[in-house]
């Protein structure tokens, strides 16, 4: 079954302890992007990758790192978080970037108190 | 950059009425406008798409128009049933998506 697989789905953590939001995908799909969603902000993207070594930022990326050291993963790192990362965060997958359909994750939601 | 507003932002509709939802963008150059459905867990899905080479697809229920001069594009969904219940996004491509602010829908019994 295609599918882009996030983890954890819910995770509770404190400020300044890093931790990193696993994302695989099994479509072979080349973009893989992530996002955070927070109430009447809609999806904004953190960062993008349109292949193996090659990322890039979105519109919201201070706070997060990524890397793309294979086609299928995409993982999300925050080093030292902050309550303001506090989120739902989305990992999406699609064979042509922003002119084909993406595929979500079901989400991650980050809670840092 | 592009920028994509998304109307309204909460949508009530008596089952069996049609909703409708609209969205404008700013680049011209913008060629790709998809709809996303998030239902309550989970992440967003696509359910219709279209191309700036159409004016109008339609998929059963569901129904999107677009028009480049005015730079906007509509949602249609006919018939609404309680499973239409969610979040709708609009997006414009091509180069990186970019997402309207979302439409909670909801169907009244």
């Amino acid at each position: 079954e295609a599918q882009v697989t996030q983890n954890p789905r819910y995770l509770i953590t404190v400020t300044g302890k890093k931790l990193t939001v696993t994302c695989s995908q099994n479509m072979n799909h080349e973009y893989m992007s992530w996002y955070r969603q927070d109430p009447g902000l809609g999806l904004r993207q953190i960062y993008y990758s349109m292949n193996v070594e090659v990322t890039d930022k979105g519109d919201v990326p201070e706070g997060y790192k990524v890397s793309r050291k294979e086609k299928r993963n995409f993982p999300l790192i925050l080093e030292s978080p902050s309550p303001n990362q506090t989120s739902l965060y989305f990992c999406a997958s699609s064979q042509g970037g922003g002119s084909t359909e993406a595929f979500f994750g079901q989400g991650t939601r980050l809670t840092v108190v | 950059g592009e920028n994509v507003e998304q109307h309204p932002s909460t949508l009530s509709v008596q089952e069996g009425d049609s909703a409708v939802i609209k969205c404008t963008y700013s680049d011209s150059a913008s060629n790709y406008f998809p709809w996303y459905k998030q239902e309550l867990g989970k992440g967003p899905q696509l359910i219709i798409d279209i191309r700036s080479n159409v004016g109008e697809k339609k998929d059963q229920r569901i129904a999107v128009t677009l028009n480049k001069t005015a730079k906007h594009f509509s949602l249609h969904i006919t018939e609404t049933q309680p499973e239409d219940s969610a979040v709708y996004f609009c997006a414009v491509g091509p180069d990186k998506i970019i997402f309207g602010k979302g439409t909670r829908l909801h169907i009244l019994p």
